[in-house]
């Protein structure tokens, strides 16, 4: 199947300041890109759809303005959790769609701590 | 209801079968997929069904879905402790999104 690179896999930064996620797809071009939370024990949360070259589409109750995406390339979208707060600690999983099966590839995930 | 819905948990002694069950929502969904989850890790596809198919095998694993009821199960054969992990069902949607299930955590008991 498709690969899909997420780094980094781990992540403990201090309250207040900004941490960059970013999910790569390695050999193919993805035109959408998906951003999930999972809290412990639990199933995927969406956040947002990442569209290359235009704004990203946000869940309902998601901050655009403190979960900022980025789909500069068709290869590779980022998400930037800005003035971290320890409520943000969790896993954060990206997918990005293999346009010509449909199907979501999963980036093995990024835990991210906030002290 | 809206949800994807699975049972929580399973736990099979290691050599048997493991039969993991899900329904689903939309009836128009075009694909239905089961993915697998590793602890600390990201989800891994494990299979997929197109919605026109009935049955999909794939070495040890054996999908049957029923549009029907919308009713899709995943099962293991000869059940191993790499076997152990939390498997998500999950269904597309008209808009190419996907809902996924809370999951199930397979335990396999030596």
């Amino acid at each position: 199947g498709a690969v899909v690179s997420q780094h980094p896999s781990w992540v403990i930064c201090k309250s207040g300041t900004s941490v960059k996620i970013e999910c790569r797809s390695l050999d193919f071009q993805a035109t959408t890109m998906f951003w999930y939370r999972q809290f412990p024990k639990q199933s995927l949360m969406l956040m947002a759809t990442s569209n290359e070259g235009s704004k990203a589409t946000y869940e309902q109750g998601v901050e655009k303005d403190k979960f900022l995406i980025n789909h500069a390339s068709l290869t590779l979208s980022t998400l930037t959790v800005t003035s971290a707060h320890p409520e943000d600690s969790s896993f954060y999983i990206c997918s990005a769609r293999e346009p010509r099966e449909n199907i979501q590839y999963f980036g093995a995930g990024t835990r991210l701590s906030v002290l | 209801g809206e949800d994807v819905e699975q049972s929580l948990f399973l736990s099979v002694r290691e050599g048997d079968s493991s039969v993991i069950n899900c329904t689903y929502t939309d009836s128009s969904s075009t694909y239905l997929y089961w993915y697998k989850q590793e602890p600390g890790a990201g989800l891994q596809l494990l299979t997929y069904i197109f919605s026109n198919m009935d049955m999909k095998q794939d070495q040890r694993l054996t999908v049957l879905l029923n549009k029907k009821d919308k009713h899709l199960s995943l099962r293991i054969a000869d059940t191993q402790t790499g076997d152990s992990a939390i498997y998500f069902c999950a269904e597309s949607l008209n808009n190419n999104d996907m809902r996924f299930g809370a999951g199930t955590r397979l335990t396999v008991k030596p």
